[in-house]
């Protein structure tokens, strides 16, 4: 059964709009949540995470949106460039497992010039 | 290193051999994770370390899979009679204990059983 969900296996957005990728998690254990980007041929980067305790960080052109209630969290991305082009992985973690991380399946995300 | 080095980057083997596949962690990480990707599909948890003893291997998919880790540093992932549902990219991921959650990721080994 998986605990982290991305239901958006792709997007295309056009370069200089908002890009938003959302992912859904069942277990309520879980208390800090991470994306990352990955680009073929590489392993995955670390882009941006946000502790249960807060409802939103900041990156530059990256925001993450956790909405506890709801299960819920979202990237936005904006504007989007075509360099974002990668897919995108939301993951999570509980204090009970310490140090391991759930992946979601990832939403491939183009950009389109 | 610089990074995480995991090696051979592709692995081709013929289904029923043993494959060993490496992974060189950060210098002075504590912490390795072994992940696989099958085709289309996410992240798998397979197995963690901390120093050289493994806490969880609950990922594991059956006793095939083994994993090891010496000195704190290299570990080798192990398939034995390899199956073609274990053909997947292999990633090698480490992380201080003082930044918890900064997993470094390895770019993988491609295992393809045939």
């Amino acid at each position: 059964d998986q605990q982290v969900k991305q239901n958006s296996p792709s997007l295309s957005v056009q370069e200089g709009r908002i890009s938003i990728l959302n992912c859904d998690y069942t277990n309520s254990m879980f208390d800090y949540f991470l994306w990352y980007k990955k680009y073929p041929a590489e392993g995955p980067t670390f882009l941006i995470s946000i502790s249960s305790i807060k409802d939103k960080n900041e990156d530059g052109r990256f925001t993450v949106f956790l909405n506890k209630s709801a299960k819920h969290l979202s990237l936005h991305i904006v504007p989007s460039q075509p360099g974002d082009s990668a897919v995108y992985f939301c993951a999570a973690s509980a204090k009970t497992s310490y140090d391991k991380v759930i992946f979601g399946p990832g939403t491939s995300l183009s950009v389109i010039p | 290193g610089a990074g995480v080095s995991q090696s051979p980057s592709n692995k081709v083997t013929e289904k029923g051999k043993d494959v060993e596949l490496r992974c060189d962690p950060i210098s002075g990480h504590t912490a390795l994770y072994w992940y696989r990707q099958s085709l289309g599909q996410g992240l798998e948890f397979l197995i963690y370390f901390q120093g050289n003893s493994a806490p969880d291997k609950s990922g594991l998919p059956s006793d095939r899979f083994s994993a090891e880790r010496t000195g704190g540093s290299v570990s080798t992932l192990t398939i034995q009679r390899t199956q073609q549902e274990d053909s997947a990219v292999y990633l090698c991921a480490s992380s201080s204990y003082l930044t918890e959650y900064g997993y470094t990721f390895g770019s993988g080994t491609r295992l393809t059983v045939v």
